[in-house]
This record gives C-alpha cells, sequence and structure tokens, in this order.
C-alpha cells in the first residue's frame, strides 16, 4: 500500500494567518491527490482534487500544489470557519490511502 | 443535488456480518462517470477506503478485507450495499458511502453521505 505522511498533526493558528499542510507519499503518485476538510460529526468534504484544481463551491483562499512527491494545502488567510480536521487521500493506486490528518485550532 | 444516506444496524455481534445499504438520491447510479464506495472512520480518527462498485458490477477491494468484503450495486433501486463478515472489535467505526469520480474527474470522493456508526459488540 502507498503511505501517506501528513504533517503536522496538530497546528494552532489565528484568524488571518497562512496555513501549510504537507502530505508526502511513500512512491509516485503523480498528481492523483485530494484534500479534504473533515469537521466533527461530519463527513468529509472535498477541497482539492488532482493535487490543485479547487472543487467548485471552495473558497479560492484554498490551493493545492506539488513539489515532487511533496503535496501541500494552503490556507491563504484563515477563517473561523476553516477550523477543522485536513486529510490527504491518494489515487494512485488501490486501496485508496489516507493521510493521518491535520487538526487546525484556535491559537 | 446528489445525496446518498446510509442504513443499517447500529450494533453488530462479533463474528457475524455486518450489512449496510447506501440510497443514492439526485442522481443515477448508472452513470458512467461515477464508481461508488465505501470508506470508514476508526474511532481514532483514521480514514480506510474499503472499496468501490461500478454499475457493471466491477469493483475494487481494498486488499487487507477482500475475503470478509462483498459489494453489490442495484440499478433499480439507485442503490448499492456492503457486507462484511467476520466481524470483530476492530470493525468498529463510522461507516461511509460516497460518490467517486472515475479517471477523468481525478478519482476523487465528491459526494459522501452522514455516516453510520457501526459497534462489533456481543
Amino acid at each position: 500500500d502507498i503511505q501517506m505522511t501528513q504533517s503536522p498533526s496538530t497546528l494552532s493558528a489565528s484568524v488571518g494567518d497562512r496555513v501549510t499542510i504537507t502530505c508526502r507519499a511513500s512512491q509516485s503518485i503523480s498528481n492523483w491527490l485530494a484534500w479534504y476538510q473533515q469537521k466533527p460529526g461530519k463527513a468529509p468534504k472535498l477541497l482539492i482534487y488532482k493535487a490543485s484544481s479547487l472543487e467548485s463551491g471552495v473558497p479560492s483562499r484554498f490551493s493545492g500544489s506539488r513539489s515532487g512527491a511533496e503535496f501541500t494545502l494552503t490556507i491563504s488567510s484563515l477563517q473561523p470557519d476553516d477550523f477543522a480536521t485536513y486529510y490527504c487521500q491518494q489515487f494512485e493506486s488501490s486501496p485508496w490511502t489516507f493521510g493521518h490528518g491535520t487538526k487546525v485550532e484556535i491559537k | 443535488q446528489v445525496q446518498l444516506q446510509e442504513s443499517g444496524p447500529g450494533l453488530v455481534k462479533p463474528s457475524e456480518t455486518l450489512s449496510l445499504t447506501c440510497a443514492v438520491s439526485g442522481g443515477s447510479i448508472s452513470s458512467s462517470s461515477f464508481y461508488w464506495g465505501w470508506i470508514r472512520q476508526f474511532p481514532g480518527m483514521g480514514l480506510e477506503c474499503l472499496g468501490s462498485i461500478y454499475y457493471t458490477g466491477s469493483i475494487y477491494f481494498n486488499p487487507s478485507l477482500e475475503s470478509r468484503v462483498t459489494m453489490s450495486i442495484d440499478t433499480s433501486r439507485n442503490q448499492f450495499s456492503l457486507k462484511l463478515s467476520s466481524v470483530t472489535a476492530a470493525d468498529t467505526a463510522v461507516y461511509y458511502c460516497a460518490r467517486q469520480r472515475g479517471h477523468s474527474g481525478g478519482w476523487c470522493l465528491d459526494y459522501w453521505g452522514q455516516g453510520l456508526l457501526v459497534t462489533v459488540s456481543s
């Protein structure tokens, strides 16, 4: 299975901060990566697909990028609604594995 | 707007079979553009894909679960189902069904059900 190493596991930030979350794949996954946001008691919500494509309806402060085997989710200016847990998921090969999540907390 | 809704028992006894159904509304399960998947989330919050099924019946299984998982699709009822046999406490999780895009859409999971907590306990 492809292992997805996500960091940090927890991040404390303030409203307006620029936030960066990283996901590294154990082998090449091309651009087959998605990012999700999950709030307590809710299902994950798709934010980014194909590493950098913004899902329809998702605010433009969210962006995704790739540098080799490292993928980054950036929130340009953190908003109150953004405090949540974020997961990456690869789709290079089945089983489609997830990172362990990054919880974004209020500083 | 596509909606998915899981249904099934919230409590299953060890060694028995967990059976869940996902009803899809707002879109056809027979669309050639999508797969239909099952994902679970453990109490520690980790996420695991169990598998995905296409309207033709073609299936991707998670190899670690393949011997215990059965998936089926009912296009006449616009729903798909999961069976997980010989469950143990380690199968306790929130089970989600989701729509999965095909290759051109990046394979991602774009619509999810609300989730169903299944506890394995005697």
